[in-house]
C-alpha cells in the first residue's frame, strides 16, 4: 500500500498570501496525484489531476507541481473561500486508492 | 450537469446491515467507473470500494472485503454499497463519486453530498 503524507497538518495564513502544500508518496507514484478541497459541511472537490491539471472550474490561483514521490498545491492568493481542508490522493498503484491525512488552510 | 445524490443512511447496530443508494444524473452512467469513499467523524478520506462500468471489476479497501458489495443498476443510473457485519469503526459519511480515468484506479471528479451511517447501541 502506498502511503501519503501530507505537511504540515495545519497551515495558518492571512488573505492574500500565498500557500504551499506538501504531499509525499511512500514510493513513486509518477504523476498519477490528485488534490482535492473540502470545505466544512461540504463534499470534497477535486482541484487538480494528474499532479498538475486544474480540474474544470477551477480558479488559475490554484496550481500542481511534482512527479514521483513529491507533490505541491500553491495557491497563489488566498481567497477566503480557499480556507478548508485539502487532500492528496494517488491512483498509481492499487488497491487500494489513498489519501494523504489533510492539511488545513486557517485563516490567521 | 452532472449529480449524484446518496441515500439509505442512518443508525444500525453492531452487526447490523445497511445497504446505500447513489442516483446519478447529467452522464452516460455506464460509461463510468465509480466509487465509494467514507470519512469518520473529524477525520480524513478513505477509499472504500471501485465497480467498473459494466459491474464486471469490483475492488475494495482490506477492511470492509467480506463485508460490504459494491454494485450497480446501469438502466436505473445507480450504484449500491450493501454493507453487513456492520462496526462502530465504519461510522463515517459515505460518498459516492465518479471516478474521472478511463481506468479503475483514477481520481474522482464528481462527487454527492454523503450520506452518514452511525453504528451504535
Amino acid at each position: 500500500e502506498i502511503v501519503m503524507t501530507q505537511s504540515p497538518a495545519t497551515l495558518s495564513m492571512s488573505p492574500g498570501e500565498r500557500a504551499t502544500l506538501s504531499c509525499r508518496a511512500s514510493q513513486s507514484v509518477s504523476t498519477n496525484l490528485a488534490w482535492y478541497q473540502q470545505r466544512p459541511g461540504q463534499a470534497p472537490r477535486l482541484l487538480i489531476h494528474t499532479a498538475s491539471t486544474r480540474a474544470a472550474g477551477i480558479p488559475a490561483r490554484f496550481s500542481g507541481s511534482g512527479s514521483g514521490t513529491e507533490f505541491t498545491l500553491t495557491i497563489s492568493s488566498l481567497q477566503s473561500e480557499d480556507f478548508a481542508v485539502y487532500y492528496c490522493q494517488q491512483f498509481n498503484i492499487w488497491p487500494p486508492l489513498t489519501f494523504g491525512g489533510g492539511t488545513k488552510v486557517e485563516i490567521k | 450537469e452532472v449529480q449524484l445524490v446518496e441515500s439509505g443512511g442512518g443508525l444500525v447496530q453492531p452487526g447490523g446491515s445497511l445497504r446505500l443508494s447513489c442516483t446519478a444524473s447529467g452522464f452516460t452512467f455506464g460509461n463510468f467507473w465509480m466509487t465509494w469513499v467514507r470519512q469518520a467523524p473529524g477525520k480524513g478520506l478513505e477509499w472504500v470500494a471501485n465497480i467498473k462500468e459494466d459491474g464486471s471489476e469490483k475492488y475494495y479497501v482490506d477492511s470492509v472485503k467480506g463485508r460490504f458489495t459494491i454494485s450497480r443498476d446501469n438502466a436505473q443510473m445507480s450504484l449500491y454499497l450493501q454493507m453487513n457485519s456492520l462496526r462502530a469503526e465504519d461510522t463515517a459519511v459515505y460518498y459516492c463519486a465518479r471516478v474521472g480515468t478511463v481506468k479503475g484506479g483514477g481520481y474522482f471528479d464528481s462527487w454527492g453530498q454523503g450520506s452518514l451511517v452511525t453504528v451504535s447501541s
